[in-house]
């Protein structure tokens, strides 16, 4: 099981482009975890995702950002229109079930710097 | 509101002293509290959780209720104990809180 992955590990963006950060869970898990890391910060909850479903965006900015998770393929981290302030570290995490008890496991993380 | 307080951004100490990585937290409920740690160029893994009262690579943590802690302890520091170590709750679902991390120099 190669765990959770990540891609690309390294984005750099002009302010006003798009991103698009990737996370393929490990085998057998469903449930996506996206976290933000900003300089000098702890790691934040943005969004908790099951395949084709969004449980919990409390923790996404309310423009630009949006998350998804479908059938098939990657979950997506996308944002729109980027800023500087959106340089950061960003995490996905996947676990077998959405509880506390399950372990969630994290990728590498994709650093993102906005020029 | 909910906050997990790391006050050392950086612990330095040698090798074989003993290692006390502080974490308070802020929470009204009963937390479930976590270590996290991150070794160069490795991802972040779990180290321990309170609710199994268990010691890995030597390191231990006892939950405080009354003083709101969860401090991360060793007797005896390692060179391969170097790396960021991250305090965390939850409120019994999905969601982490982190702190902001501390990282351990252990010297040789």
């Amino acid at each position: 099981n190669a765990g959770v992955m990540q891609n690309p590990r390294h984005l750099v963006r002009r302010r006003g482009q798009e991103a698009r950060l990737r996370c393929s869970p490990m085998k057998g898990h469903s449930h996506v975890y996206w976290y933000r890391q900003l300089p000098e910060e702890g790691l934040k909850f943005m969004v908790y995702l099951q395949k084709e479903n969004i449980i919990d965006e409390s923790g996404m900015p309310k423009e630009r950002f949006s998350a998804e998770f479908p059938k098939e393929g990657p979950s997506i981290l996308r944002i729109q229109q980027v800023v500087r302030g959106d340089s950061a570290a960003y995490f996905c995490a996947s676990s077998t079930q959405g509880q506390a008890s399950y372990e969630q496991y994290f990728g590498p993380g994709t650093r993102l710097t906005v020029t | 509101a909910q906050r997990v307080t790391q006050p050392e951004k950086l612990l330095s100490v040698f090798k074989g002293a003993p290692v006390e990585l502080k974490c308070n937290y802020s929470y009204s409920g009963s937390p479930e509290l976590f270590w996290y740690v991150q070794y160069s160029r490795q991802r972040l893994q779990l180290l321990l959780r309170h609710i199994s009262r268990e010691s890995i690579k030597g390191f231990t943590a006892d939950l405080n209720k009354g003083e709101t802690s969860f401090h991360l302890k060793k007797p005896f520091a390692q060179e391969e104990d170097s790396a960021m170590y991250y305090c965390a709750l939850t409120s019994g679902t999905y969601k982490y809180i982190f702190g902001t991390g501390t990282r351990l120099k252990v010297l040789a």
